[in-house]
């Protein structure tokens, strides 16, 4: 089945340690995206890639990293500059990235512990 | 700039209640707007969208319409269940200038519950 794989669904990571999620998607999709979802805030936009090899910083990219070494990859790795990294993290992809419908995957539970 | 705002939660309904789920915006362009669901633990899924004024998004017995001169999409449902009980999201995607091309702005979400 086509979709957005994401992986792993839960996660806890102690404080100082960097920590990769996995985003995968068979959809072949041009552009990816990294949202963090927090109670009460929606989602706020992390990084985005429009191509392989591209990509660019959303509103909350501190502590964040991204590549894009294959159109159907897309890792976010949270790092220990990250201060508050406790959070459901979504990927997303769309065919392309000029307003087409975003899918997102199940999503990752990050927790600090 | 981009935003959405949508109405506050929790909305609380019994089933077969009508439901509306209020939603404005703003954008610098001509936005896309859509309503994604959320059921517990899960990621976001698509509901319904329109991409131009006027039109009108519908899937499972929801709407929108795309009401510019009000810069609005209100959700609605005549009759609601059980299983509509999750959060809703109302989001824009600009297809702007520059590199910011289809990258979605949410509004908070709304927690919809509905009681039998």
């Amino acid at each position: 089945d086509g979709g957005i794989t994401q992986s792993p669904k839960y996660l806890f990571r102690k404080e100082g340690q960097n920590v990769t999620l996995s985003c995968e998607q068979n959809l072949n999709h041009d552009a990816m995206y990294w949202y963090r979802q927090d109670p009460g805030q929606g989602l706020r936009l992390i990084y985005y890639s429009q191509i392989v090899n591209d990509f660019q910083k959303g509103d909350i990219a501190e502590g964040y990293s991204v590549s894009r070494e294959k159109k159907e990859s897309f890792p976010l790795t949270v790092t220990s500059a990250q201060k508050n990294p406790t959070a459901f993290y979504l990927c997303a992809s769309s065919m392309t990235s000029s307003g087409n419908t975003i899918y997102f995957g199940e999503g990752s539970w990050l927790t600090v512990v | 700039g981009n935003s959405v705002t949508q109405m506050e939660g929790p909305v609380t309904l019994s089933e077969e209640a009508f439901l509306t789920i209020n939603c404005t915006y703003t954008a610098t362009g001509y936005p896309s707007l859509f309503w994604y669901v959320q059921y517990p633990g899960e990621g976001l899924q698509l509901l319904l969208k329109a991409t131009k004024a006027d039109d009108k998004g519908s899937n499972k017995g929801f709407e929108a319409t795309y009401r510019k001169e009000t810069t609005s999409f209100h959700l609605e449902k005549g009759s609601v269940q059980v299983s509509d009980s999750a959060v809703y999201f109302c989001a824009l995607s600009d297809p702007g200038r520059g590199s910011t091309l289809g990258r979605l702005y949410f509004g908070r979400g709304t927690q919809l519950t509905v009681w039998p």
